[in-house]
């Protein structure tokens, strides 16, 4: 079955950069585009953007340029998420999850089991 | 960017009744292809992640029990959760997928009386 394992938490300084990946089975990992959603504590859920599995290209929603970055290192089905110079409003839970394709494009029909990543002083 | 819109944002609901979730789009999201709406729900029990309950407005995801049900079209959809269990505590989100960026609606949280 589908599965997207995701790196343990993360205690950060604000400055500091993080590294969160997210290994996928179960599935043809470079057929699937991977999407990334942030939930900060208590709040909902917003889209960051996504990684095209097959080129590596990555596409960023607004508010995630710059110092949010997608990767892959499609030789052990991984996606990345890096995030550089963390504010303590980077304080969120991390989701990477895997597009649907097909007749379920853009659906994210599989979601790793969230990163929390705090930023504190 | 589409913005949505859930209500209410919380209800209590007697176990075994129905529970219904409004999701409105602010524009349609209504596909051309293939007439279909291109809306989302998901369900998120406390500390788990999202998880997919419904795609194109109406169609169930596989192995989501039958009392899970999707409406609507344009850009007024409704959940409803036929006879209520105790396992359906959770917050409810929609999401649409018309256009660039995919957008989720706030919320609605569902308790059990």
């Amino acid at each position: 079955q589908v599965q997207l394992v995701q790196s343990g938490s993360e205690l950060k300084k604000p400055g500091a950069s993080v590294k969160v990946s997210c290994k996928a089975s179960g599935y043809t990992f470079n057929k699937y585009n991977m999407n990334w959603v942030r939930q900060a504590p208590g709040q909902g859920l917003e889209w960051m953007g996504w990684i095209n599995t097959e080129s590596g290209n990555p596409v960023y929603a607004q508010g995630f340029t710059g110092r949010f970055v997608f990767s892959l290192d499609t030789s052990v089905t991984t996606a990345y998420l890096e995030i550089s110079s963390l504010k303590p409003e980077d304080t969120a839970v991390y989701y990477c999850l895997k597009d649907g394709g097909g007749i379920k494009d853009w659906v994210l029909d599989n979601w790793g089991q969230g990163t929390l990543v705090t930023v504190s002083s | 960017d589409i913005v949505m819109t859930q209500s209410p944002d919380s209800l209590s609901v007697p176990l075994g009744e129905r529970a219904t979730i409004n999701c409105k789009s602010s524009q349609s999201v209504l596909y051309s292809s293939n007439n279909k709406n291109r809306l989302a729900w998901y369900q998120q029990k406390p500390g788990q992640p999202p998880k997919l309950l419904i795609y194109w407005a109406s169609t169930r995801e596989s192995g989501v029990p039958d009392r899970f049900s999707g409406s609507g079209s344009g850009t007024d959809f409704t959940l409803t959760i036929s006879g209520v269990q105790a396992e359906d505590v959770a917050v409810y989100y929609c999401q649409q997928y018309k256009s660039s960026p995919i957008t989720f609606g706030p919320g609605t949280k569902v308790d059990v009386k």
